[in-house]
């Protein structure tokens, strides 16, 4: 069975800090990794998503993860934080035959103060 | 090119009553997946249809229900509305069924049963 564990239902940051934002996930097979952005009252918008090749992934906004398959694991951080980052993150894993089919994290809401 | 399309945005039903909420797919993307998002359980997947077939289910019992068209226009159902079935249901859509091509969200219809 796949599952997503994102630690830290609320994250703070000051503007221009580092961004971390945890997630580990379990899978028996290979994964598909993602993570997605949500803005209040609007879907989910992709910022990055691993499949195969390269662990070192980056995505838009300047957000880039790193898959650590020894570690299970799919950190997304940005140098350097915006107040327009703040919104509710989600890390999602999905697997080869599995169609388009996703599984969640619950989900990491980010608050960047000035 | 136009995203994701869902409507209505907003629902108000009653307990025991049924709902069809809408999700028109990006022009030219053959497949859409649903899914229920709730404060309690998270984004939890509902269903994927490609080319007018149901290829996926989630873990949600027959009240839901949905369709595709021709158009790859896709429907979703829930019957016998429980006031836990209140939640943003977001559809994406995706030119295949396959991992490796994304999805786009839509905004979601926001359902209150009350």
């Amino acid at each position: 069975a796949q599952s997503v564990t994102q630690l830290g239902s609320h994250v703070s940051v000051s503007e221009g800090a580092l961004v971390l934002l945890r997630c580990n996930y379990s899978s028996s097979v290979p994964p598909y990794l993602f993570w997605y952005v949500q803005y209040p009252n609007q879907g989910l918008q992709l910022l990055l998503k691993y499949t195969t090749g390269a662990t070192l992934v980056k995505g838009i906004n300047g957000f880039e993860a790193e898959f650590k398959k020894s570690e299970t694991s799919f950190h997304l951080t940005k140098p350097s934080a915006h107040m327009s980052d703040a919104a509710e993150y989600f890390c999602a894993v999905g697997f080869s035959g599995g169609y388009n089919k996703l599984i969640f994290g619950a989900g990491t809401r980010l608050a960047v103060h000035p | 090119k136009a995203g994701v399309t869902q409507t209505p945005r907003y629902l108000i039903k009653t307990r025991g009553q049924q709902v069809t909420l809408s999700c028109s797919p990006i022009s030219g993307h053959r497949s859409v997946s649903w899914y229920q998002q709730t404060p309690g359980q998270g984004l939890q997947f509902l269903f994927e249809y490609f080319s007018e077939t149901q290829r996926n289910k989630g873990n949600f019992p027959g009240r839901f229900s949905g369709r595709q068209f021709s158009n790859s226009r896709s429907e979703m159902n829930v019957s016998t509305l429980e006031l836990g079935d209140s939640a943003l249901y977001l559809c994406a859509s995706s030119s295949g069924t396959g991992l490796d091509n994304e999805q786009f969200f839509g905004p979601g219809t926001r359902l209150t049963v009350l």
